[in-house]
């Protein structure tokens, strides 16, 4: 069980383009979705909270308008980053928290290149 | 703020023993997580601590000191496949992650 899905795996798009991330639990209900943003050799680095039905947390020093989140049910989370530049070339990834302990389910993770 | 300290890098002989220190200081405390890393994936859960002590999951264990802010990941008879970038990770009280930059494991035959 706590299965968490992302897609696409891999993206490539052009600077100026538009990217969305799909993030799925698959056998669960995720009442929170976490989106992490990972740079070669550097730790997760925490973007946003997304919780069900309501608008995202952004941390601090993250662009809300250039990353946007919808969480618009209990299995499903987006992330389109727009906009893109070669600079948001990253490894995005995911997670879901149940509704009952602290731990978080990581989905796969998706490598965006912006050339 | 959060501030999660761990090695770089550690390097160990296949069969070995390694400890993994980690250090915190987070505002709000509910808990410390492992995780294993390889390279180009997400990380994969190995521990949860929240309370004082050792908690021993087959060949990886993991010790929690909530009064020092000190954890370790112990990982025993080490194997080739081992090598992997480890994370230590805080949970805070509104469920957040803060994650440490991550131990790199160099495991050698």
């Amino acid at each position: 069980g706590a299965v968490v899905s992302q897609h696409p795996s891999w993206v490539i798009c052009k600077s100026g383009t538009s990217v969305k991330i799909e993030c799925r639990s698959l056998d669960f209900q995720a009442t929170t979705m976490f989106w992490y943003r990972q740079f070669p050799k550097q730790s997760l680095m925490l973007m946003a909270t997304s919780n069900e039905g309501s608008k995202a947390t952004y941390e601090q020093g993250v662009e809300k308008d250039k990353f946007l989140i919808n969480h618009a049910s209990l299995t499903l989370s987006t992330l389109t980053v727009t906009s893109a530049h070669p600079e948001d070339s990253s490894f995005y990834i995911c997670s879901a928290r149940g509704k009952i302990d602290y731990e978080q389910y990581f989905g796969p993770g998706t490598r965006l290149t912006v050339t | 703020g959060q501030n999660i300290d761990q090695p770089t890098e550690m390097t160990a002989t296949e069969g070995a023993i390694v400890q993994i220190n980690c250090t915190y200081q987070t505002s709000g405390f509910n808990g410390l997580f492992w995780y294993q890393q390889h390279a180009g994936e997400a990380p994969t859960f190995l521990s949860y601590n929240v309370l004082d002590g050792l908690e021993e999951k087959g060949r990886f264990s993991s010790f929690l000191s909530r009064s020092k802010g000190y954890s370790y990941l112990l990982l025993k008879e080490l194997q080739m496949k081992d090598s992997a970038s480890y994370l230590c990770a805080a949970v805070s009280n509104d469920y957040k992650l803060s994650f440490g930059a991550g131990t790199t494991v160099t495991v050698r035959a």
